[in-house]
């Protein structure tokens, strides 16, 4: 079975610019959350959804912002890119919200330039 | 506020034993897991407490005491694979659907 799969793997982008980062959970898994991983530190929550909707917001600036799809496959998209906006970011998948483990992709390097 | 803490680095000879501490002060509880990150992968799900007491899981170990804020992860015979950070995250119930707070890590070097 397919883990949680990340796309792309790496990424370079220059500073103002928007990217998308794309998700897709453990087949059967309905919520998927977003975490950005800078390097020395543990990752940060930014999104979680379940069922399509947003559940929960990280302390992130509006420029972020993430969709769930109906088939539970989800995108982050960053607007307006800055230098500290460099760190892996991380997507996990759990059958549902309450206390359920949470599995990670792989994650997408983005370094901003 | 929220607070997870956990010893930044640690070294052991392969063969022993290496016990992680993580304190954590957070708004609401609903699991403590532990998770191992090798460098430039992702964090892959070693053990989950929800109660409090001792889970067991072949060569690791985690005990958690939700009274006094507290988890360790245990890790017997270790091996040089073993080398990597450790991660503790704590689930809390904040707004009911319970995200992940994470500590920054702690780096075991197995030495041989």
């Amino acid at each position: 079975d397919a883990g949680v799969t990340q796309s792309p793997t790496h990424l370079i982008k220059t500073r103002g610019q928007h990217v998308t980062l794309r998700c897709s959970p453990i087949s059967g898994h309905k919520s998927v959350s977003w975490y950005q991983q800078v390097l020395g530190q543990g990752p940060q929550f930014i999104f979680q959804y379940y069922e399509k909707e947003e559940r929960g917001r990280g302390n992130f600036p509006d420029r972020f912002s993430a969709r769930q799809f109906p088939n539970y496959s989800s995108e982050l998209n960053v607007n307006a890119l800055l230098l500290g906006d460099s760190a892996l970011y991380l997507c996990a998948s759990s059958l549902a919200t309450g206390g359920n483990i949470q599995y990670f992709g792989a994650g997408t390097r983005l370094s901003v330039l | 506020g929220q607070n997870i803490d956990q010893p930044t680095e640690m070294t052991a000879t392969e063969g022993a034993i290496v016990q992680i501490n993580c304190t954590y002060q957070t708004s609401g509880f609903n699991g403590l897991f532990w998770y191992q990150q090798h460098a430039g992968e992702a964090p892959t799900f070693l053990s989950y407490n929800v109660l409090d007491g001792l889970e067991e899981k072949g060569r690791f170990s985690s005990f958690l005491s939700r009274s006094k804020g507290y988890s360790y992860l245990l890790l017997k015979e270790l091996q040089m694979k073993d080398s990597a950070s450790y991660l503790c995250a704590v689930r809390d119930q904040e707004n009911s659907w319970g995200k992940f707070q994470f500590g920054a890590g702690t780096q075991v070097v197995v030495t041989p």
